[in-house]
């Protein structure tokens, strides 16, 4: 099992572009969350996805948006990036929703704003 | 609000010295608490979980209630435990979501 696996590994844009970002979960999880994690800070809460819905969300703007697919994978969209938006963006998976349930993280994609 | 002090950035240590990773937490429920660990190029992983009350490679975390803290520890450092590590509460509720504190690197000297 590979565990989660995010694509790509790394991106460049430039401030206006839209990116989008891919994760598959871990097998056997249901259940995907995404972390943005700016230099030298602890990763936060972007959004979590169960069941294809939207289930909770961080405090980031509606640019931020994302997709669920029936085979659990996610997307994380980003619409007229900022500079700010230049981070690592994680993706974790764990099985079933709510509370108890250790996140296991992939390797992230980085993305450089120029 | 929901907030997860770890109030040192680098924690450095000679191997064989105990090890105590400070983490303080506010919130008004009963979150689950999780210490995660990132060794050098490598991914973010689960290291323990207060409620399994476990002991990972020599790692131990008490949870204090009054004090809402979760604090790491090892009697004796090695110089493979030289990583990043962060506390993480777990809110409750219908969903759940990490909360990270900024990290602290330790750095176990030979």
């Amino acid at each position: 099992d590979a565990g989660v696996t995010q694509s790509p590994t790394h991106l460049i844009k430039t401030r206006g572009q839209q990116v989008t970002l891919r994760c598959s979960p871990k097998s056997g999880h249901d259940t995907v969350s995404w972390y943005q994690q700016a230099l030298g800070q602890g990763p936060q809460f972007i959004f979590q996805y169960y069941e294809e819905e939207e289930r909770q969300r961080g405090n980031f703007p509606d640019r931020f948006s994302g997709h669920q697919f029936p085979n659990y994978s996610s997307e994380l969209n980003v619409n007229a990036l900022l500079l700010g938006d230049s981070a690592l963006y994680l993706c974790a998976s764990s099985f079933g929703q709510g509370a108890n349930q250790p996140q296991h993280f992939g390797d992230g994609t980085r993305l450089s704003i120029l | 609000a929901q907030r997860v002090t770890q109030p040192e950035k680098l924690l450095s240590v000679f191997k064989g010295a105990p090890v105590e990773l400070k983490c303080n937490y506010s919130y008004s429920g009963s979150p689950e608490l999780f210490w995660y660990v990132q060794y050098s190029r490598q991914r973010l992983q689960l290291l323990l979980r207060h409620i399994s009350r476990e002991s990972i490679k020599g790692f131990t975390a008490d949870l204090n209630k009054g004090e809402t803290s979760f604090h790491l520890k090892k009697p004796f450092a090695q110089e493979e435990d030289s990583a990043m590590y962060y506390c993480a509460p777990l809110v409750c509720g219908n969903t759940g979501k990490l909360i990270f504190g900024q990290g602290t690197t330790l750095q176990v000297k030979p």
